[in-house]
């Protein structure tokens, strides 16, 4: 069975801190690995991934995909409150159009 | 670029109507749209994929017949609830893909059934 797997589900730091999250998937035909921050509403996109290796970076996050051993992982440095979301981890694989599926994302609280 | 708007934002409809929601993309064509559903302090649920041109593919435990789902172009896809209960009260959201491999979000739709 497809899944994705975020760790940790939730994580609470101060400012300034650095954070990892992680997310490892099983998927057939693995097309992306993309990474959302979803706040209030509708999640908004971060970064995607298709190539082993390559660190995407913007500002204080960035990402980087492992297609050897099937995961992913997303860091935040120098957190600040503004930080505060669930990150989600979400897989297209399959087909001509493709499918996606979401991991459950990891809720990030950052602390003063 | 890769914009996807959503209307309307917020609707309040009675228990037995229908209401219908919008997806564009507004920069892009977007051959495959995908609606989803929130539920308070979950991650999102997947609906439906949605191809140009073609019947929507419907997830499991997603009523077809209460969720109609159209794509008429490469650019719009609607979702409509029909005879709508509170139980349908939810934030629903589009997202729109061109080529499969990456998704852009609209930015949501709330809906309240009185």
């Amino acid at each position: 069975e497809d899944k994705v797997v975020q760790s940790p589900l939730s994580l609470v730091v101060h400012e300034g801190d650095t954070v990892t999250l992680n997310c490892s998937y099983e998927v057939t035909n693995f097309r992306s690995l993309l990474w959302y921050k979803q706040e209030k509403k509708a999640p908004t996109f971060l970064f995607m991934l298709t190539s082993s290796g390559i660190e995407k970076k913007s500002g204080r996050l960035s990402s980087i995909l492992d297609k050897k051993e099937l995961f992913s992982i997303l860091n935040i440095t120098a957190t600040q409150t503004g930080d505060s979301a669930v990150y989600l981890c979400a897989l297209t694989y399959g087909g001509s159009q493709g499918n996606l599926i979401f991991g459950k994302g990891t809720k990030l609280s950052v602390k003063p | 670029g890769a914009v996807v708007s959503q209307h309307p934002s917020r609707v309040i409809c009675k228990s037995g109507t229908s209401v219908k929601i919008e997806c564009r993309s507004l920069d892009f064509q977007a051959t495959t749209m995908f609606w989803y559903r929130q539920f308070p302090k979950k991650s999102l649920m997947l609906m439906a994929t949605s191809n140009e041109g073609s019947k929507a593919t419907y997830e499991q435990g997603v009523e077809k017949d209460k969720f109609l789902i159209n794509h008429a172009s490469l650019t719009l896809s609607t979702l409509t609830v029909t005879s709508a209960h509170p139980e349908d009260s939810s934030f629903y959201i589009c997202s729109a893909s061109a080529t499969g491999y990456e998704q852009y979000f609209g930015p949501g739709t709330r809906l309240t059934v009185t």
